[in-house]
């Protein structure tokens, strides 16, 4: 039973542009949600994450917007750059401070320029 | 400390020996995780420790793998009788404890090939 769930595999999207990657989960129980960006040959790096107390959080081009009722979070890129260019994981955790995360199966984000 | 560490970064071995990987984590992080990533799929998790206690095994890990974290600091992840079923990228990582949820830091993984 896949809890997290990226229905994108991939996505192209032109330099400047927006990139929104989409995430649905269907454990009520998850209280943290995370993205990680992940490059050829090495580990998942960690971009943004969110709690489940709130609804949106930013940092720099990187917002995540979460829909609890929906249950539903998406990652905003804005301005992409070639650079963003990798596969994003979504990942869920819960409840109550259990770390142990579960990872949808992946977008493949390419910018052209 | 640069980060969360794994040796090696690349094993090929033939179906039916063992083999033992090892992940340092950042320094001051007592949480230890072991996912296993297949192509096409999202890390999936492994087994957990906090400091030197084992405290989630998941049903993926059969009893031909075993974790140990012995001293609360490294920890290794070993697979007796591998099966090609077995190929795929073990990535390590750690996280501190606190009051609140926190991020996990990944190691760039050990990719694992059976022939």
């Amino acid at each position: 039973d896949q809890q997290v769930k990226q229905n994108s595999p991939s996505l192209s999207v032109q330099e400047g542009r927006i990139s929104i990657l989409n995430c649905d989960y269907t454990n009520s129980m998850f209280d943290y949600f995370l993205w990680y960006k992940k490059y050829p040959a090495e580990g998942p790096t960690f971009l943004i994450s969110i709690s489940s107390i709130k609804d949106k959080n930013e940092d720099g081009r990187f917002t995540v917007f979460l829909n609890k009722s929906a249950k539903h979070l998406s990652l905003h890129i804005v301005p992409s750059q070639p650079g963003d260019s990798a596969v994003y994981f979504c990942a869920a955790s819960g409840p109550f401070n259990t770390d142990k995360l579960i990872f949808g199966t992946g977008t493949r984000l390419q910018v052209f320029p | 400390d640069t980060g969360v560490s794994q040796d090696p970064r690349h094993k090929i071995t033939k179906r039916g020996q063992n083999v033992t990987f090892r992940c340092d984590p950042i320094s001051e992080h007592n949480r230890l995780y072991w996912y296993r990533q297949t192509l096409g799929q999202g890390p999936e998790f492994l087994t957990y420790f906090q400091n030197e206690a084992q405290l989630e095994k998941s049903r993926l890990l059969s009893d031909r793998f075993s974790a140990e974290r012995p001293k609360g600091s490294f920890s290794t992840l070993e697979i007796q009788r591998t099966e090609q079923g077995d190929s795929a990228m073990y990535l390590c990582a750690s996280s501190p404890q606190r009051d609140m949820n926190t991020e996990a830091f990944f190691g760039q993984g050990t990719r694992l090939t059976v022939v």
